[in-house]
């Protein structure tokens, strides 16, 4: 009864390959984020997305892609990998407006790029 | 824009002792704060929000936080440590716009040990 998923969990991938992450979320939300989390532990969003709309564009590189088939799905894709993507990569969700704002996280993917 | 300010990235308390983590913000608007718990290789777990209303908001595993607006504070405390209490935790702002613009600002977190 997971309520943010996340896939995979780790991923360790060559610079330049692509590579997806898959996060579903089974709590009824609205609006789903991703975050990136580095080294230092420091946490910024990325993006955001509610009811498949992306709302929020953090200065990401172009080679950041989301995609949000519904709403219970938002997944990111990554081209040519570079080592600094290499980071804690968190998906989370909320109902937009309510809550407080409450977001819920997944557990994590951790990338790893050579 | 908004801003979270943690003082003190390390934190290391007596098990049994008081837990005090900081947390100051800076937001032109009302703002909604949160704690957050990070455990080794794990994702965050919401402690406790503050939104409206009373200022003294209880969470999770006996913390609580007071909302302080004179003081643009939002302290987290626990009387008592638990070895289990070890982990980072995240103060984070959101400032609700509009529907899906409701960002978390997070601060840069503190490692709490605990000290058998």
């Amino acid at each position: 009864d997971t309520a943010v998923s996340q896939t995979p969990k780790y991923l360790v991938t060559q610079m330049g390959n692509d590579k997806s992450i898959k996060c579903e979320q089974n709590l009824g939300h609205d609006t789903m984020y991703w975050y990136k989390q580095d080294s230092k532990k420091f946490l910024k969003i990325m993006f955001s997305y509610n009811n498949k709309e992306l709302i929020i564009n953090e200065t990401v590189p172009n080679r950041f892609s989301p995609k949000s088939p519904d709403k219970a799905h938002l997944n990111l894709h990554i081209n040519s990998l570079e080592l600094g993507d290499s980071a804690v990569y968190f998906c989370a969700s909320s109902h937009a407006g309510t809550s407080g704002g409450a977001q819920y996280f997944g557990p994590g993917t951790r990338l790893l790029v050579l | 824009a908004q801003s979270v300010t943690q003082l003190g990235s390390h934190v290391s308390v007596s098990e049994g002792a008081l837990v005090l983590l900081r947390c100051n913000y800076s937001s032109s608007v009302p703002p909604y704060l949160f704690w957050y718990v990070q455990y080794p290789n794990q994702g965050l777990q919401l402690l406790l929000k503050y939104t409206t209303g009373a200022t003294l908001v209880k969470g999770i595993n006996g913390f609580e936080a007071e909302f302080k607006k004179s003081e643009t504070s939002f302290h987290l405390t626990k009387p008592s440590a638990h070895m289990s209490d070890a982990a980072e935790y995240f103060c984070a702002v959101s400032v609700i716009r509009s529907f899906g613009n409701e960002k978390l600002t997070f601060g840069t977190g503190t490692r709490l040990t605990i000290i058998p």
